[in-house]
């Protein structure tokens, strides 16, 4: 069965400093994969998102990056976090449109 | 055109009541629609969805009903639960798309 990791659940980190957030599925190849931000109490904002190895498509000009190193595995990163960086961060990945499946989350709270 | 109008942005329903959120779209080229569920924490789960060749869809107490015509689609809750208070979010997708585009999400809690 395929399963969605994701880590670290939660993360405070200085304004400034760096981030990368590691998203790595399993039991799928090729698998169209996503990261979202979802501000407190409000909806699911799609930052990045990647068909395969290498391709990045960019939703929202903002302060973070993504890359897919590996088939299964989606990063995101910032070389300098900003106070708006703070949110809920969730990776998904799907087989076809619509059929997304999310991971746990990670909660940064940047200080 | 790309946008989903989702409402209520929060719900509050007794429990045993029924649960109705809404969600309208533009784009006539979407043919997939599904509904997910987030619990406080959590990432969102898919909790159903439907397609437009079909006018409802029913899972247990939950129902899709979808009016094409009108380009507006609907997620029932009946007997509504207390387990079932948590962010609901509805999403419109087309196939040869890579992406889904997420409603703006309904808060509904259910009162004991």
């Amino acid at each position: 069965s395929q399963t969605i990791h994701q880590w670290p659940a939660t993360l405070v980190q200085p304004v400034g400093s760096p981030l990368s957030l590691e998203c790595t599925v399993e039991g799928t190849s090729n698998p169209n994969l996503y990261w979202y931000r979802q501000a407190a109490g409000r909806g699911l904002q799609l930052l990045f998102y990647s068909v395969g190895i290498g391709q990045i498509s960019s939703e929202v000009p903002q302060n973070l990056s993504a890359s897919r190193p590996q088939d299964r595995q989606f990063i995101l990163s910032s070389k300098k976090l900003l106070l708006s960086d703070s949110g809920f961060y969730l990776c998904a990945w799907s087989a076809g449109p619509g059929g997304y499946t999310f991971g746990s989350g990670t909660r940064l709270t940047v200080v | 055109q790309q946008q989903v109008k989702q409402s209520p942005q929060s719900l509050i329903v007794q429990k045993g009541g029924i649960s109705i959120i809404n969600c309208a779209y533009e784009n006539t080229a979407f043919d997939y629609f599904p509904w997910y569920q987030q619990f406080p924490g959590k990432g969102p789960a898919l909790l159903i969805a439907i397609r437009p060749d079909v006018s409802e869809k029913k899972e247990g107490r939950f129902t899709i009903s979808f009016n094409k015509s009108a380009k507006q689609f609907s997620l029932h809750i009946m007997d509504s639960q207390p387990g079932d208070s948590a962010t609901y979010f509805c999403a419109a997708a087309y196939s040869s798309a890579s992406k889904i585009i997420f409603g703006s999400g309904t808060r509904l809690s259910i009162r004991p």
